[in-house]
């Protein structure tokens, strides 16, 4: 079974800065990773995907993600973050058809 | 516009009583899901369904029940079993039975127990 580790539960930066949130998986292959985007009281909004190819994948409102497989991880990043982008972010894998979720990461943004 | 609906966006029960949650998709998607959200634990697999009449359980099943008599709608009921039933529930959609596994969610319901 796989499963997917979020290991920052909270992160804050100021607007303008860079980010990046972590996210490490346990799979036995290669999985079909995902990026998630979920404002307060919302659904969840899909940011990016990997199934194979480049290692460096680009999603909507300027988000990358590259995946590492000798460190099983697949973090996301952003060059300047908007105040915006305040949210939480769930890092997902697929494998085995079941879709496996991150416990998440909220995203704070200060002036 | 092609999307997931859900309804209603808040439900109030009180305990006892069973309650319907709402999920409809005009997307043509194979699949459907039912994940439940509590604070600080991601999203957990209630049910799913990858063709009509046909539905698995997933993790965290008991107290819940589904039906997907039409492949548009996939109503989720929480029945009186349900030990903790407050929390927000969201629907989601897979193309083609899910074989790429990206899934497309609905705005969600927030069910709150009294």
């Amino acid at each position: 079974a796989q499963s997917v580790t979020q290991p920052d539960i909270h992160i804050t930066v100021s607007e303008g800065a860079s980010l990046e949130l972590r996210c490490n998986y346990s799979y036995g292959a290669t999985p079909y990773l995902f990026w998630y985007v979920q404002s307060p009281g919302q659904g969840l909004q899909l940011l990016l995907k990997y199934f194979s190819g480049d290692t460096l994948v680009q999603g909507i409102k300027g988000f990358e993600a590259e995946f590492k497989r000798s460190q099983s991880s697949f973090n996301l990043r952003k060059p300047s973050v908007h105040w915006s982008d305040a949210a939480e972010y769930f890092c997902a894998v697929g494998a085995n058809q079941k879709v496996t979720f991150g416990t998440g990461t909220k995203l704070q943004v200060i002036p | 516009d092609g999307g997931i609906t859900q309804s209603p966006k808040y439900l109030f029960r009180k305990e006892g009583q069973n309650v319907t949650l709402s999920c409809e998709q005009n997307l043509n998607h194979d699949a459907m899901y039912w994940y439940r959200q509590d604070p600080g634990q991601g999203l957990r697999l209630i049910y799913y369904s990858q063709i009509v009449n046909d539905f698995q359980k997933g993790d965290i099943a008991e107290g819940y029940s589904v039906s997907r008599e039409k492949k548009e709608s996939f109503p989720l009921t929480v029945t009186s079993a349900q030990k903790n039933p407050t929390a927000f529930y969201l629907c989601a959609s897979s193309p083609a039975g899910g074989w790429d596994y990206t899934q497309y969610f609905g705005p969600g319901t927030r069910l709150t127990v009294l």
